[in-house]
């Protein structure tokens, strides 16, 4: 078990500029989940993969935004045209469907810092 | 729209107990977990209730009452490691989508 990783761990870009980051949860897990974390907040749900069936999209996440899992598999989160206010830390969780029960622990990666400049 | 509320800051000293409390207003609820989250580090699972009751792990318990729509983590034996941030998340929906809203986090100083 080598946890949830993310790639780039940080991420500088301009203002205008798309962005694409990339997780690799843990490898027997099928649900896969997308948070934004900004300084002195929790983490807000962006997009809810089941296998790779996005199933929840967050009305917080605009058009410029689209997250794929195409194999079910790893997933990558794109932010096209990035804006100053898309500056945040890009968490990417994943956990195990437990049959019948709750799935609510959820496997945090590190992290993608995104400074929009 | 959802709300979880807790306190901003809580200090104590090592070898304390300390209780962080969390209220929500969700239009779901499935489950009360909490996370610790060490600055600059990623948020990891500390404790989970389904039910009303007390659940505990090592230093560490957790508390839910539904009706009240109230939990609180409990931390005993307090350490320095424990400095941390500690977040309520409710599990919203029916359907366990296993979907966290987080609160905006307390941040526990544990002083010498």
């Amino acid at each position: 078990d080598t946890g949830v990783s993310q790639d780039p761990r940080h991420k500088i870009t301009k203002r205008g500029q798309n962005v694409t980051f990339r997780c690799d949860p843990i490898s027997e897990h099928n649900r896969l989940y997308w948070y934004r974390q900004t300084l002195g907040q929790g983490p807000e749900f962006l997009t809810y993969f089941q296998n790779e069936a996005q199933l929840e999209k967050s009305r917080l996440l605009s058009d410029r935004f689209s997250a794929e899992r195409p194999k079910g598999s790893f997933s990558t989160l794109e932010i096209q045209r990035t804006e100053q206010g898309d500056s945040a830390m890009y968490l990417c969780a994943s956990s195990p469907t437990i049959p019948g029960g709750p799935s609510d622990t959820q496997y945090f990666g590190p992290g993608t810092r995104l400074t929009v400049l | 729209g959802q709300s979880l509320e807790q306190p901003s800051e809580v200090t104590a000293v090592e070898g304390a107990i300390v209780q962080i409390n969390c209220t929500y207003q969700t239009s779901g609820f499935y489950g009360l977990s909490w996370y610790q989250q060490h600055d600059g580090g990623a948020p990891t699972f500390l404790s989970y209730n389904g039910l009303d009751g007390l659940e505990e792990t090592g230093r560490f318990s957790s508390f839910l009452s539904r009706s009240d729509s109230y939990g609180y983590l409990l931390l005993q034996e307090l350490q320095m490691k424990d400095s941390a941030s500690y977040f309520c998340a409710v599990n919203l929906g029916s359907s366990n989508t296993g979907k966290l809203i987080f609160g905006q986090g307390t941040t526990l100083q544990v002083k010498p």
